[in-house]
């Protein structure tokens, strides 16, 4: 079956370069959820959207954006990055929570800034 | 704030012996639900149980809910190897207007030794 898929899996910057990560949900999923996770931590929820429209945000720096596209994937853009931006960004889809209905995640992307 | 918090942090155990990982929450939730997670990987659904629900059982796992203590354990009886890994509460927030988002606990690491 088809699984959440994030790309790049590794990436690597220097500080205040700029980063983007991407997410192909699950077809016919309609909601997309992005969480960082740093070293021993547990995930922490960034921002969703539901139907390409922002539907919650969470402890997301002002530095990063994000935005889901018309075939729904979805892309997390980071700019000015920071040494604590060093993290596991993993993306989520699911067929709305709002029907209390569990999320996939997708194998992350690890981000490492020098 | 963390809305989940889980005890104990680390749990080590031999095969063949029950793990059982607690979880305490702040607000009222429409649902719980628990993750697994191997070291540097995504996040795997396990359970699910909703709030008008006490007891679930999905094959060696087995999941209370207490809303009343805003409390949860995840019981994994007849322990593998293979089970090693960090186990996460996550909940879904009770709010107006409909929650977006999971919110997860610090979680447990279990390791079950050969």
């Amino acid at each position: 079956a088809a699984g959440v898929i994030q790309s790049p899996r590794h990436l690597i910057k220097e500080k205040r370069e700029t980063a983007t990560l991407k997410c192909y949900p699950i077809p016919r999923h309609d909601t997309v959820y992005w969480y960082q996770q740093g070293p021993g931590q547990d995930p922490q929820f960034l921002i969703s959207f539901y139907e390409k429209m922002q539907s919650d945000k969470g402890s997301i720096p002002d530095r990063f954006s994000a935005q889901q596209f018309s075939d729904y994937h979805s892309e997390l853009n980071m700019s000015s990055l920071e040494l604590g931006d060093s993290a596991l960004y993993f993306c989520a889809s699911s067929l709305d929570l709002r029907l209390a209905g569990e999320l996939f995640f997708g194998e992350g992307s690890r981000l490492t800034v020098l | 704030s963390q809305q989940g918090e889980e005890d104990p942090q680390a749990l080590s155990i031999q095969e063949g012996e029950n793990a059982t990982m607690n979880c305490s929450y702040k607000t009222s939730i429409n649902n719980l639900q628990w993750y697994r997670q191997n070291s540097g990987r995504g996040l795997v659904h396990l359970i699910l149980i909703r709030s008008n629900e006490r007891e679930k059982h999905s094959g060696r796992l087995r999941v209370t809910l207490d809303t009343s203590k805003k409390s949860s354990s995840l019981l994994i009886t007849a322990s593998r190897a293979a089970d090693t890994a960090s186990y996460f509460c996550a909940t879904d927030p009770r709010t107006q207007g409909g929650s977006e988002k999971l919110v997860f606990g610090k979680g447990t690491k279990l390791t079950v030794n050969p």
